[in-house]
């Protein structure tokens, strides 16, 4: 089981819009604004597309966006492509006396 | 262009050892931390643990300590992750990741390389 739950699959169409949620504890997502989501091809490497919550790399798509709800992180999608079909998966600082990172389970994105 | 480029795949013995590498280019290569990240078949992510090139400074993700050793070689800008007695169960792709740091806290995983396939089977 991992630390962090997200949905197994979320579906949408072309255009549309679909968010992933995050669901953490008051002991990682919940204390620390370092929640973070990758998207990863079949086959592929993964691939930062949001970190410190809501902050874009260079390179990566204003479709993608994060937010933060207490101890729940989400990843929005808008403006769906068939290209953004992919494995997403968050992961958050989880602290503790030794270091800590821990990630989502994932979450399958089928464009319809 | 900053890139980690990652060793071949390995099929190897249970109780057999085992050290894949992760070079680094096109950047500082001793001032950005090096992170590992396990995914077994078919399953998610898991962060193992980190190194910094420079002086070698090493932390391991609890589920991972004392089962696996990071070290790096700052002198050819590549950090390695090894084992001394392989496991069925160790079967996955590995990968590295330049890690990116707020102030004290692991903060993302910037730059992967590709992954190295390890396979243990009798």
């Amino acid at each position: 089981q991992s630390a962090l739950t997200q949905p197994a699959s979320v579906s949408g169409s072309p255009g549309q819009s679909i968010t992933i949620s995050c669901t953490g504890t008051g002991s990682d997502v919940g204390s620390y604004n370092l929640v973070s989501w990758y998207q990863q091809h079949p086959g592929k490497a993964p691939k930062l597309m949001i970190y410190e919550v809501s902050k874009r790399p260079s390179g990566v798509s204003n479709r993608f966006s994060g937010s933060k709800s207490g101890n729940t992180a989400s990843l929005t999608i808008s403006g769906l492509q068939a290209e953004d079909e992919a494995d997403y998966y968050c992961c958050s600082y989880a602290g503790s006396s030794t270091l800590n990172v821990v990630f989502g389970g994932g979450t399958k994105l089928t464009v319809l | 262009e900053v890139q980690l480029v990652q060793s071949g795949a390995e099929v190897k013995k249970p109780g057999e050892s085992l050290k894949i590498s992760c070079k680094g280019s096109g950047y500082s290569f001793t001032t950005y931390w090096i992170g590992w990240v396990r995914q077994m078949p078919g399953k998610g992510l898991e962060w193992m643990g980190v190194i910094y090139p420079d002086d070698s400074d090493t932390r391991y993700s609890p589920s991972f300590q004392g089962q696996v050793t990071i070290s790096v070689d700052k002198s050819i800008s590549t950090a390695y992750l090894q084992w001394s007695s392989l496991k069925a169960s160790d079967t996955a792709i590995y990968y590295c990741a330049r890690q990116l740091w707020l102030g004290a806290y692991p903060a993302a995983l910037e730059i992967w390389g590709q992954g190295t396939m390890v396979t243990v089977s009798s």
